[in-house]
């Protein structure tokens, strides 16, 4: 099946910094992509959904000025973490949605931790 | 808004035994229905969903589904499972138009197959 890539798997940083979550689409063009955080115990949430050369849409309640996400490209989609704080640690997880078969397949995740 | 009810969130069958996981729904449109599955340290894959036409839909690994439009539910069903097939389960679901929208997950169900 389609593979998506997520980069890195784990990052630890500091406080106050910023990090950068890459999602590569390996073997299909995404025309969108998703954004997802799950906390400890809890489902997916539904950060923001980015289409290929226009601004992402964010869900209700998710800072755009605090998770910057760009889709510059059909295979590339990154989410910043701007000014990380310890209650951005989290499980992040993109989702890309080939344009073809519209099926959406997952990454394998980013563990988050801010210290 | 969308929601997804999973009922079961721990779930420890022998091998052999059958399953039955349930997911209910609220959406007052027609709907998007998927299972995934997470084994441990993977990252999400599709085991089946539907979209429309027969409501039992067969997925991978011996697992099935069946949309039961009246009651928003979509049950995952295995007659018999194995020990491989220890992992978190989740329902999730998405508005029908066009998969342009991200999907909204239950908080899903760790299965325990023991041996």
């Amino acid at each position: 099946g389609a593979v998506v890539s997520q980069h890195p798997s784990r990052v630890i940083c500091k406080s106050g910094t910023s990090v950068k979550i890459e999602c590569r689409s390996l073997d299909f063009q995404a025309t969108t992509m998703f954004w997802y955080r799950q906390f400890p115990k809890q489902s997916l949430m539904l950060m923001a959904t980015s289409n290929e050369g226009s601004k992402a849409t964010y869900e209700q309640g998710v800072e755009k000025d605090k998770f910057l996400i760009n889709h510059a490209s059909l295979t590339l989609s990154t989410l910043t973490v701007t000014s990380a704080h310890p209650e951005d640690s989290s499980f992040y997880i993109c989702s890309a949605r080939d344009g073809v078969t519209t099926e959406a397949f997952f990454g394998q995740g980013t563990r988050l931790t801010v210290v | 808004a969308q929601s997804v009810s999973q009922h079961n969130h721990h779930v420890i069958l022998s091998e052999a035994a059958s399953l039955e996981l349930g997911c209910n729904y609220s959406y007052g449109g027609t709907v998007n229905l998927f299972w995934y599955v997470q084994y441990p340290g993977q990252h999400l894959q599709l085991l089946l969903k539907y979209f429309s036409g027969d409501p039992l839909v067969k997925g991978i690994k011996g697992f099935e589904a069946e949309f039961i439009k009246s009651k928003f539910s979509f049950n995952l069903r295995k007659p018999s499972v194995q020990w491989s097939d220890t992992a978190e389960y989740f329902c999730a679901v998405r508005n029908s138009g066009g998969g342009a929208d991200g999907l909204t997950f239950g908080k899903g169900t760790h299965l325990i197959i023991q041996p």
